[in-house]
């Protein structure tokens, strides 16, 4: 089994609004990520979660507050968002890294975000 | 720094037939790891095949193969029996090995192509 749940599909919300993203994974992985993917691009990384600590943020603003209450869960906390926010979130997770194995993420099915 | 190269943006190919694409990719990097991604129209990011730099045997996953080049860095992925389902973009990824103890492991991705296949 390798399903990443993330919930909600769609999500429209105003700038003064606060939202959250949520994704679950029940793989017993230990490294889970955070994805930014504009229409026909590439994903971007955000947020690298190792163990339950960020161990990556690729300088993002912090109107996005990650969170990770437990090595199956993941959030995304939004708040005071622009419209050039709205995009495809992308949760992924993958084994974690316990000595040196290949790290394959596996990736959710996506939050369509609309900031109005 | 890693780089992920697709040259070609989009294809076309009739269904029953083989279509190939183009990956090169430029690291520094001995021990990594190469992905192919397909994201069809629903959006969801689907693991296609994965190949270890150090495995000189090309990987295969049923009508899905590649040919890994490693001294030309080379890694396109060959689609046999195209089937309908099979439109998506694709896009061809890199991962370095992670050692012990780093913590997070990082994809590049390249642009995409766009694959459509024709009934």
């Amino acid at each position: 089994d390798t399903e990443v749940t993330q919930t909600p599909k769609h999500l429209v919300m105003g700038m003064t609004n606060k939202k959250s993203l949520k994704c679950e994974q029940h793989m017993g992985h230990r490294a889970m990520y955070w994805y930014k993917q504009k229409a026909k691009k590439p994903p971007e990384l955000m947020f690298v979660y190792s163990y339950e600590k960020l161990s990556i943020n690729e300088s993002v603003p912090s109107r996005f507050s990650p969170e990770c209450p437990n090595s199956s869960l993941l959030n995304l906390h939004l708040h005071a968002l622009q419209p050039e926010d709205s995009a495809l979130y992308l949760c992924a997770s993958s084994q974690g890294l316990a000595g040196g194995s290949t790290d394959t993420q596996y990736f959710g099915p996506g939050t369509r975000l609309t900031v109005l | 720094a890693q780089t992920v190269t697709q040259s070609q943006p989009e294809m076309s190919v009739q269904e029953a037939e083989t279509v190939t694409l183009s990956c090169t990719y430029d690291t520094s990097e001995n021990n990594y790891y190469l992905f192919w991604y397909k994201q069809p129209p629903s959006r969801q990011m689907i693991l296609v095949i994965r190949q270890e730099a150090y495995k000189q045997q090309n990987a295969t996953e049923n009508r899905f193969s590649v040919n890994f080049q490693k001294a030309a860095k080379s890694f396109s992925l060959k689609i046999s029996d195209s089937q309908l389902g099979d439109t998506a973009m694709y896009f061809c990824a890199f991962m370095k090995h992670a050692y012990e103890g780093t913590s997070g492991s990082r994809l590049t991705f390249g642009e995409g192509t766009q694959l459509t296949v024709n009934p």
